[in-house]
């Protein structure tokens, strides 16, 4: 079983600061996305990453895939309330099946006027 | 947005009976999937399909079967519903499998009494 950890599970900070969201496994995945995820509604895809290394940036949010494929972050500049949300990391991996997509527990991300 | 409706939102029900859940999609996109949300264990994979009358099972299989006899409708039936099959299910649609990215629809909330 592929796992996927993600940390912290809760943060909680004011409006301008940054933060840094962890996702790791001792797996290797073939690529990476990043969704989030709003009370009441279903995930929606932030960003995918594939490539050892990348880094991408989505406006105020800058994310990278570790150089291994193992992990990757999310960190957030200048955070606004409009952040508030949860943020779910997913690998996709092979297996002899074929590829799976597998999600993290997700942070909950509350960023206070 | 992919156009993907669930029905119902909310449900109610009690141990034992069989409970349907549909989704719908307007997009026509090849994949669709079932993931149940649970605290602490984030999104896990139910039943997907590839194709008209093609499924394959999930991580969290047991106690789950589904039916897509169209294109745009993908059922998830509980058979007979227990106490640990509450939670929010969740419905996805995708172009070209799990490496891509993945559209959710709104959820539904399930209680089984």
């Amino acid at each position: 079983t592929q796992l996927l950890e993600q940390s912290p599970q809760f943060l909680s900070i004011q409006e301008g600061e940054n933060l840094t969201v962890y996702c790791n496994s001792s797996s290797v995945f073939s690529s990476l996305q990043w969704y989030r995820q709003e009370p009441g509604e279903g995930p929606v895809l932030l960003v995918t990453v594939v490539t050892g290394g990348e880094v991408k940036k989505l406006k105020r949010l800058t994310f990278q895939f570790g150089d291994a494929r193992k992990d990757s972050s999310l960190h957030i500049t200048a955070a606004q309330p409009g952040d508030t949300g949860l943020y779910l990391c997913a690998g996709a991996g092979k297996r002899a099946s074929g590829s799976r997509l597998t999600f993290g527990e997700g942070t909950q991300l509350t960023v206070n006027p | 947005d992919a156009g993907i409706t669930q029905s119902p939102r909310h449900k109610v029900t009690e141990t034992g009976t069989p409970v349907t859940l549909r989704c719908h999609q307007t997009e026509n996109h090849r994949y669709m999937y079932w993931y149940r949300q649970d605290p602490g264990h984030g999104l896990r994979l139910i039943h997907y399909s590839y194709g008209v009358k093609d499924t394959d099972k999930g991580e969290v299989s047991d106690g789950y079967s589904v039916s897509r006899s169209k294109t745009e409708d993908f059922l998830l039936t509980l058979e007979s519903a227990t106490s640990s099959q509450t939670s929010v299910y969740f419905c996805a649609t995708g172009l070209a499998g799990f490496t891509d990215t993945q559209y959710f629809g709104p959820g539904t909330r399930l209680t089984v009494l």
